[in-house]
């Protein structure tokens, strides 16, 4: 298995603008997380889904934040309209069990929005 | 609310000396702790897991010790080296409903090994 597969690697977007951010997980896993890397808050869960559906979006920071999971495949993060505080490292992980094994990460998305 | 939190935001070690890095942890439902580590430019990587019904989890060169008394998580590394050097994330699983639950990780610390 490919393990956990995000893109873009890199995005830089202008102040305003929509952002995708795209997630595959491992086959067979049951739970995706959404997380957001920063210095200063560190790894922060944002959403978290268990069979496609959303369990705890609590950490997800407004409304300009969206995230679907359409199919057990793949699932997306949305920021619009973006600003320069979104700025920050977008981990996708996946795991089995919801949650209660070790989570599988993926290599992040380093978004830049200026 | 309740957190995760490390007590040292860095550690330096010479290589070939054993490293402990320390986590705290104040959510009394949570029942199973992991550590990760994470190199520059990638995602956190799994390194051991520890369920809390036991105190103690060996790996190959390193050990978890879980104290549920005053809610204590250490990461125990031997004979370090310096592809050891990394930010170490204790993360978290905290009880839910069903088979829902959630991983929550600390802020991170950064070992440093001197050749």
């Amino acid at each position: 298995d490919a393990g956990v597969i995000q893109s873009p690697r890199h995005e830089v977007t202008e102040m305003g603008q929509e952002v995708t951010l795209r997630c595959k997980p491992i086959s067979g896993h049951n739970s995706l997380f959404w997380y957001r890397q920063t210095m200063m808050r560190g790894l922060e869960l944002l959403i978290y889904f268990n069979n496609n559906v959303p369990i705890d979006d609590s950490g997800m920071p407004e409304d300009r934040f969206s995230a679907k999971m359409p199919n057990a495949s793949f699932s997306t993060l949305k920021i619009q309209p973006s600003e320069p505080r979104d700025s920050a490292v977008y981990f996708c992980a996946s795991s089995t069990v919801g949650g209660r094994t070790e989570a599988f990460f993926g290599q992040g998305t380093r978004l830049t929005v200026v | 609310g309740e957190s995760v939190g490390l007590h040292l935001p860095t550690l330096s070690v010479q290589e070939g000396d054993n490293s402990i890095i320390n986590c705290a942890y104040s959510n009394s439902a949570s029942d199973y702790f992991i550590w990760y580590k994470q190199e520059s430019g990638k995602g956190p990587q799994f390194i051991i897991d520890i369920r809390s019904n036991m105190d103690k989890r060996q790996g190959q060169r390193v050990t978890v010790l879980l104290n549920k008394t005053v809610k204590h998580l250490s990461l125990q590394i031997a004979a370090t080296q310096p592809g050891d050097s990394a930010v170490y994330f204790c993360a978290e699983n905290m009880k839910g409903s069903g088979a829902n639950s959630k991983l929550t990780f600390g802020k991170g610390i950064t070992l440093s090994v001197r050749p």
